[in-house]
């Protein structure tokens, strides 16, 4: 079975500070990943993601995300972080064909942004 | 286009009461699911799917009913509303194809239980 860990619930930087969020996943193929963002009363709203290729890949608002195959890992980063990225964040792994729409979600790591 | 739209946004229901929350997309997507989301236990899929008259169950199916008559809506009904199904729901939208298949969420509904 499929499973993300994210082992920090909660991260604080101070603005301008960067940031990296851990993950983990554990998954029998080539994993789908992605990160989300959910903005405090709203859904969730794609980062970026990782099929296949180069495993440092851009998402949107300055982040990125690198694939280790070696380490499971599939952390989120950004080099100066702005109070408008506070806000909680999931990592989750997904599948094609019959498993597809069956994504699995880490329990998210909530990102407090000081001044 | 709206994209994942979900009605209502909030709910409160009593214990026993039935209901059914909407979603609906119009991006022509093959692939839906249902998540509800719990404090610090990130999402987790009550039921999915993959097309028009196919529906499966996802990690937390007991309490919930799904149909997919149309490709557009994916209605999920509570069929006797518990406290414990008090949470955040969102319904999810994806294409089949690798290269797109990232899931676009609706805003979410917040259903109260008492």
């Amino acid at each position: 079975a499929q499973s993300v860990t994210q082992p920090d619930i909660h991260i604080t930087v101070s603005e301008g500070a960067s940031l990296e969020l851990r993950c983990n996943y554990s998954y029998g193929a080539t994993p789908y990943l992605f990160w989300y963002v959910q903005s405090p009363g709203q859904g969730l709203q794609l980062l970026l993601k990782y099929f296949s290729g180069d495993t440092l890949v851009q998402g949107i608002k300055g982040f990125e995300a690198e694939f280790k195959r070696s380490q499971s890992s599939f952390n989120l980063r950004k080099p100066s972080v702005h109070w408008s990225d506070a806000a909680e964040y999931f990592c989750a792994v997904g599948a094609l064909n019959t498993n597809a729409g069956k994504s699995t979600f880490g329990d998210g790591t909530t990102l407090t942004v000081k001044p | 286009n709206a994209g994942v739209t979900q009605t209502p946004k909030f709910q409160v229901l009593k214990t026993g009461q039935s209901m059914t929350l909407q979603c609906a997309q119009d991006m022509n997507h093959e692939y839906m699911s249902w998540y509800r989301q719990d404090p610090g236990m990130g999402l987790r899929l009550i039921h999915y799917s993959v097309g028009a008259g196919i529906t499966d169950q996802g990690e937390v199916p007991n309490g919930y009913n799904v149909s997919r008559s149309t490709t557009e809506d994916f209605p999920l009904r509570l069929l006797s509303a518990a406290p414990s199904q008090t949470s955040v729901y969102f319904c999810a939208s994806s294409y089949s194809s690798s290269r797109q298949y990232e899931q676009y969420f609706g805003p979410g509904t917040r259903l109260t239980v008492t």
